[in-house]
């Protein structure tokens, strides 16, 4: 059974640019949530989508967005880069978004703002 | 807003010596999990607790669950230098608009184990 795959695994990217970051669930998976984890803040929840639809967002700026697509595979995009933006980047897939529903995250993108 | 704090932050273990990580959180709640994850890779789920009193062992490692105290621990019972890797508890709560959970993690506790 294929995990959550995140694509891609590494990114360089200039601050002012933008960035877009994708995550395949696991099959049969139809919320995805994204999470954001730095040295400094930790792990920080950015927003979790089910059935193409935005049910929860964390305490981060409007640059930050995302999208579900009808396959459950989800994008999210940064735009207007910053430097405190370099993070690891993980996705997580869950069946639903009962709170006994176990998450399981992908090998995250690596993000660095130069 | 829901805080989750574990201690200690770091712990230097000696093998096959018994450990305790805490993990406290500020509200109700019986949806907690634990993470292990090593350097520059993702989480990886060891445990689920679902309920108060949950208890949950897998290998040398046994967690457990207080919903009264708000408290769960991790266990390392004889620890090897295979566990050396950073834990993280996170907490399952209902989000704002109260349709749907989001994990809010611990601050994860560095374990290494020397020889």
């Amino acid at each position: 059974k294929a995990g959550v795959t995140q694509t891609p695994r590494y990114l360089i990217k200039t601050r002012g640019q933008q960035v877009t970051l994708s995550c395949s669930p696991i099959s049969g998976h139809r919320s995805v949530s994204w999470y954001q984890q730095t040295p400094g803040q930790g792990l920080q929840f950015l927003f979790e989508y089910f059935s193409e639809t935005q049910r929860n967002k964390g305490n981060f700026p409007g640059r930050f967005s995302g999208r579900q697509f009808s396959n459950s595979r989800s994008e999210m995009n940064v735009s207007t880069l910053e430097l405190g933006d370099s993070a690891l980047y993980l996705c997580a897939s869950s069946k639903g978004q009962r709170l006994n529903t176990e998450a399981f995250f992908g090998q995250g993108t690596r993000l660095t703002v130069v | 807003e829901l805080k989750v704090e574990q201690n200690p932050l770091f712990l230097s273990m000696q093998e096959g010596k018994n450990y305790t990580i805490y993990c406290n959180y500020s509200t109700t709640s019986d949806r907690l999990y634990w993470y292990r994850q090593d350097p520059g890779k993702s989480l990886e789920s060891l445990f689920v607790l679902l309920s108060n009193g949950a208890v949950k062992q897998e290998g040398r490692l046994m967690a457990s669950l207080d919903t009264k105290a708000r408290l769960s621990t991790l266990h390392i019972t004889a620890a090897v230098h295979d566990l050396s890797a950073t834990y993280f508890c996170a907490v399952k709560s209902w989000g704002d608009t109260g349709t749907a959970s989001k994990l809010t993690f611990g601050t994860g506790t560095r374990l290494q184990v020397t020889l």
